[in-house]
């Protein structure tokens, strides 16, 4: 079955910070997607990011960065220099290519505050 | 960039009334996915719609139908509300490829947030 895990509900950080949320996933497929969505308090999914399963590269856009490492089934995700509107929930999510079944599973989420 | 739209925005029913929330997807995108988001929770799959037709359901509850119309919008029709179906209501669409399925990056809506009282 799969599934995503956060394990951090909750990080605190100052601004100008790094911080790296953490995503450990559960799948049996070789081939599915991995999402990285933030969700600010006015409650709108944002999309960030989208990975395959045979694209291992890490990916920098601006301050933010991925680490996909499939040996692990991690999906790391940094902001580097945090600033305060970066304060939201930030979920990982999974979606399985198989059966043209793709529905996305998120993680529970990490809710991230930037303190000025 | 044209996005999802879903409207109402905002809903107050009473408990055992009944709600249709409607989805607009991206132009050009032919399949809808309907996502419910308890508080605090993350959000959870209910049912989805490719070229008009079921493609997948999730743990949707027998009291909720949806469709999706022929200009691809989709709604989505919640009868005998029950306290706990409060929740954000989120329509994602992604975009098919000259009629051949694939999975490809979910655009969610800003949600259509129900209370039930």
């Amino acid at each position: 079955a799969q599934k995503v895990t956060q394990a951090q509900t909750e990080i605190s950080v100052v601004e100008k910070e790094d911080v790296t949320l953490d995503c450990v996933y559960e799948t049996r497929d070789t081939t599915y997607y991995l999402f990285w969505y933030k969700q600010p308090p006015s409650g709108e999914l944002v999309f960030l990011i989208r990975r395959n399963s045979f694209d291992e590269q890490n990916e920098i856009s601006g301050r933010y960065s991925w680490n996909f490492q499939k040996s692990t089934s991690s999906f790391n995700f940094t902001i580097t220099a945090s600033q305060v509107v970066d304060s939201a929930v930030y979920f990982c999510a999974l979606s399985e290519v198989k059966n043209r079944d793709d529905k996305i599973i998120f993680g529970k989420g990490t809710r991230l505050h930037i303190l000025p | 960039a044209a996005g999802v739209i879903q409207s109402p925005r905002h809903l107050i029913k009473e408990k055992r009334e009944t709600a249709t929330l409607k989805c607009y997807p991206i132009p050009r995108h032919d399949t809808v996915y309907w996502y419910q988001q308890g508080p605090g929770q993350d959000p959870q799959f209910l049912i989805s719609f490719y070229e008009k037709m079921q493609s997948d359901k999730g743990s949707i509850p027998d009291r909720f139908s949806a469709q999706q119309f022929s200009d691809y919008h989709s709604e989505l029709n919640m009868s005998s509300l029950e306290l706990g179906d409060s929740a954000l209501y989120f329509c994602a669409s992604s975009p098919g490829l000259a009629g051949v399925r694939r999975t490809d990056t979910q655009y969610f809506g800003p949600g259509t947030r129900l209370t039930v009282l």
